[in-house]
């Protein structure tokens, strides 16, 4: 079974920093990869995804993923933290033979300090 | 565009009470999805819906949960009796169709806000 690890539960960074956020997926055959955000109290948005087109995807909000077959991982980063990022935000991985079913990490915690 | 609506938001039950939860997909979304979120936890699966059948079932705990889209739009997922464990955020979430011969997939899926349950 598919299986995806987010390392750092919590990431702590200062506004203006870089943000880098870790997923790693388990799967031989490339899935389709998707980073989701959700804001307390909220559902999940999706802020970006990889279905086999260019390997560095761009999403909303600053955010871009880059698809490393030889690393299995889908790192999400931003340039430049902003105060608005703080969120949780979850790796989410779909084998292309599982009928769009998503399996999801275990989240991240971005805080933003000021 | 109208979103994924989800009712009640929040809901508190004592255990062994039985609690039921409704979705509305985004219109003209064929495909719907119930998940369990705890605390601290992603979102794991527990039914997929295509129209109105089920395309995975896998993880429910069928003992005590169910989960029904009679008319293919609407879904409702009742636990009955509920354990203290049930305690989670449940979201429901809708894609266009899927193309099950093949296993194409890769499609978005639009997250409901959930429902907030405790189990007493």
């Amino acid at each position: 079974a598919q299986s995806v690890t987010q390392l750092g539960s919590h990431v702590s960074v200062s506004e203006g920093a870089l943000v880098l956020l870790r997923c790693n997926y388990s799967s031989s055959v490339p899935p389709y990869l998707f980073w989701y955000v959700q804001y307390p109290n909220q559902g999940l948005q999706l802020l970006l995804k990889y279905t086999s087109a260019a390997t560095l995807v761009k999403g909303i909000n600053g955010f871009e993923a880059e698809f490393k077959k030889s690393e299995t991982s889908f790192h999400l980063t931003k340039p430049s933290a902003h105060m608005s990022d703080a969120a949780e935000y979850f790796c989410a991985v779909s084998d292309r033979d599982a009928g769009n079913m998503l399996t999801f990490g275990g989240g991240t915690r971005l805080m933003v300090k000021p | 565009e109208a979103g994924v609506a989800q009712s009640p938001r929040y809901k508190i039950i004592e255990k062994r009470q039985s609690v039921a939860f409704w979705c509305n997909p985004i219109s003209g979304h064929a495909t719907l999805y119930w998940y369990q979120q705890i605390l601290g936890q992603g979102p794991k699966l527990l039914i997929q819906f295509q129209n109105n059948g089920v395309v995975d079932d896998s993880q429910l705990p069928k003992d005590r949960f169910s989960a029904e889209r009679l008319k293919g739009v609407d879904s409702t997922l009742k636990i009955q009796p509920a354990k203290l464990e049930d305690s989670a955020v449940y979201l429901c979430a809708s894609s266009f169709r899927i193309e099950l011969a093949g296993g194409l997939g890769g499609n978005e899926q639009f997250f409901g806000p959930g429902t907030r349950l405790t189990v007493l």
